[in-house]
Parts: C-alpha cells; sequence; structure tokens
C-alpha cells in the first residue's frame, strides 16, 4: 500500500507570499494519478491540480503542481486570503485510492 | 450543473450497520466516464477513501474497511449507496460521496463533483 506523506504539517505564511507544499509517496507512482485538493472548513474538497500538473476547471494559475517518481510539489506562486486552507494530495492506483494526511496553510 | 446529495440516519448505535445514500442530480449515473465514491473524515482529521462503484456495479474498497463495506448503485434512480457494518466510534465521521471523472488529457480519474458531507455519529 502507498504512503502518501505530506510536508509540512503547517505552513504559516503572510498574503502575497509563495507557499510549497510537498507531498511523498513510499514508492514511485504514476504522476498521471496525483492530485492536489483544497478543503475549507465546513467545506467538501475541491480538486486543484491532477495529472500532476494540470489546473482543474476554474483554478487560478498561481496554483502549480509538479513533480515524479516519489516527490510532488504544490505551489501558490502569491497566496490570496482565500487560499489559506488544507491541502491533500492523493493517488490511485488499479484498486486503491490514498490521502496524504494534508498541509495547512495559515495566516502569519 | 451536477449535484450530488448524501442521506441518512445521523446517529448510529455501536455494532450496528451505517447505511447512506447519495442521490446524483444534473447528469447520469450511468457512464463509462466516472466512478463513484465515498470518502470519510474524521471530525479534525484528514480524508479517508471508502471505496468506488462502477456504473456496471463493479466495486473496489479500500483494504482496511473492505471486510465491512458494501456499495450498491440503482441506474434507475440515479443513486449509489454505502452500508459500513459493525461499526464503533471510530467510525464516526463526515461522509461524502463523489464522482471520479475520466480526464482523457492525463488518462487519470480524479473527484471532480463531492456532496456537502453528511456527519455520522456512532454513538449509543
Amino acid at each position: 500500500e502507498i504512503v502518501l506523506t505530506q510536508s509540512p504539517g503547517t505552513l504559516s505564511l503572510s498574503p502575497g507570499e509563495r507557499a510549497t507544499l510537498s507531498c511523498r509517496a513510499s514508492q514511485s507512482v504514476s504522476s498521471t494519478y496525483l492530485a492536489w485538493y483544497q478543503q475549507k472548513p465546513g467545506q467538501a474538497p475541491r480538486l486543484l491540480i491532477y495529472g500532476p500538473s494540470s489546473r482543474a476547471t476554474g483554478i487560478p494559475d498561481r496554483f502549480s503542481g509538479s513533480g515524479s517518481g516519489t516527490d510532488f510539489t504544490l505551489t501558490i506562486s502569491r497566496l490570496e486570503p482565500e487560499d489559506f486552507a488544507m491541502y491533500y494530495c492523493q493517488h490511485y492506483d488499479t484498486s486503491s485510492l490514498t490521502f496524504g494526511g494534508g498541509t495547512k496553510v495559515e495566516i502569519k | 450543473q451536477l449535484q450530488l446529495q448524501e442521506s441518512g440516519p445521523g446517529l448510529v448505535k455501536p455494532s450496528e450497520t451505517l447505511s447512506l445514500t447519495c442521490t446524483v442530480s444534473g447528469g447520469p449515473i450511468s457512464s463509462n466516464s466516472y466512478f463513484w465514491g465515498w470518502i470519510r473524515q474524521p471530525p479534525g482529521k484528514g480524508l479517508e477513501w471508502i471505496g468506488n462503484i462502477y456504473y456496471t456495479g463493479t466495486t473496489y474498497y479500500n483494504p482496511s474497511l473492505e471486510s465491512r463495506v458494501t456499495i450498491s448503485i440503482d441506474t434507475s434512480k440515479n443513486q449509489f449507496s454505502l452500508k459500513l457494518s459493525s461499526v464503533t466510534a471510530a467510525d464516526t465521521a463526515v461522509y461524502y460521496c463523489g464522482r471520479r471523472t475520466y480526464y482523457y488529457e492525463t488518462g487519470g480519474y480524479y473527484f471532480d463533483y463531492w456532496g456537502q458531507g453528511t456527519l455520522v455519529t456512532v454513538s449509543s
């Protein structure tokens, strides 16, 4: 079973700053099946990035994804007030699906 | 606009079976481009995948829950359902249903629509 480890657990930044979130897989995975979701309190997750660098519909271009093998990154180039939230990476294969533990991006 | 709505009891007693239904509106549940899935989130914790179902009835379950989980689909009602047996307090969570769509440009499936979630508490 693939384990996804996200770091840091919490990222304290100010609006306008750059956020870099990491997702590390316990073994090499296909980047096609890697995605990132944003979740705000009391809301369902929202698809941000998939495959691992394509933006979902309506996602602004300040969000970008990259990576391959075991290391993947979500970057928010300039944080807007609405970007402070939880972020989860997710991977699937033919029979299972796994979420990382999440990174909270909070206002410093 | 596609909408998914979870429904079912908000309180279940320990050792009983949790039953939830997801009603899909605004689009067909019978399509070879979609999987339909259940995900849960214990209060203050992260997301856990429970399982997926294809419109043909083919299912995939989280190995850690497989012995207790059954997901079924009713295409005539545009609904799919979750049953989780022998529940304990550890099964208390917000339960989400979602649609996994096939994205041709990458060749992968991703959750692009989610229900609002329903809190299920396991308590006597």
